[in-house]
């Protein structure tokens, strides 16, 4: 079964500071893409950052990066700078090229302390 | 523009009642989705369509109809409502296949059943 784990259900990190959420995921196909989206308390779902599997080269969007880890099945979303309207809940989220169904962990939420 | 928009935001309503969420998208996407949040903020996907074809339907119950008049189009129907349905109902659009990308959100119902 393809499931995705966040093993933090919480996280806090002072302002300024740097951040990593973990996120592993459990799988047996090969091409695959690997999300983290972002819910504020508007709880509007935004997608932060994408990584397409056969990609080797880690995905990075201005202050957010990522340490994808294939053999490991391990995908850790790391935020720099941290700034107080990162504060949300973060969740991991898989999809299979061919499927049409993307499954997320269970979400971190993250603090952000001034 | 709103890429995924969704209506109602907010339902409340009795028990036993009938109601529908209207989704709609303007990405010109050829899948939709509808996901729930429950309370712990836990998403799980219920339903997938593909050019208005149901390919995913995750054991929810035959309460739940989801219809697709167009592929533009995916709205939810609830019959029958009862307390547990209580949630934030996500509508979600992607492109399907090779290449297959992020899921776009609606800004989300938060229907309470009283």
């Amino acid at each position: 079964a393809q499931t995705v784990t966040q093993s933090q259900p919480e996280m806090s990190v002072q302002e300024a500071e740097t951040v990593t959420l973990s996120c592993t995921y459990d799988t047996s196909e090969s091409d695959y893409y690997l999300f983290w989206y972002k819910q504020p308390p508007s709880r509007q779902m935004i997608l932060v950052i994408r990584q397409e599997a056969y990609k080797q080269q880690n995905a990075t969007e201005n202050r957010f990066s990522v340490n994808f880890q294939k053999a490991a099945k391990s995908f850790s979303l790391k935020i720099s700078d941290s700034q107080l309207g990162d504060a949300a809940m973060y969740f991991c989220a898989y999809r299979v090229n061919r499927d049409d169904k993307i499954i997320f962990g269970k979400g971190t939420r993250l603090h952000i302390l001034p | 523009d709103t890429a995924v928009s969704q209506t109602p935001k907010y339902l409340v309503t009795q028990m036993g009642n009938d109601k529908s969420i209207k989704c709609e998208q303007n990405l010109g996407h050829d899948t939709m989705y509808w996901y729930k949040q429950d309370s712990k903020k836990f998403l799980k996907i219920m339903f997938s369509y593909n050019n208005k074809e149901l390919i995913i339907n995750e054991t929810v119950p035959n309460r739940f109809s989801p219809k697709s008049p167009d592929k533009a189009h995916l709205n939810l129907h609830i019959n029958s409502l009862e307390l547990g349905d209580s949630a934030v109902y996500f509508c979600a659009s992607s492109r399907q296949g090779a290449g297959g990308t992020e899921a776009f959100f609606g800004q989300g119902t938060r229907l309470t059943v009283v």
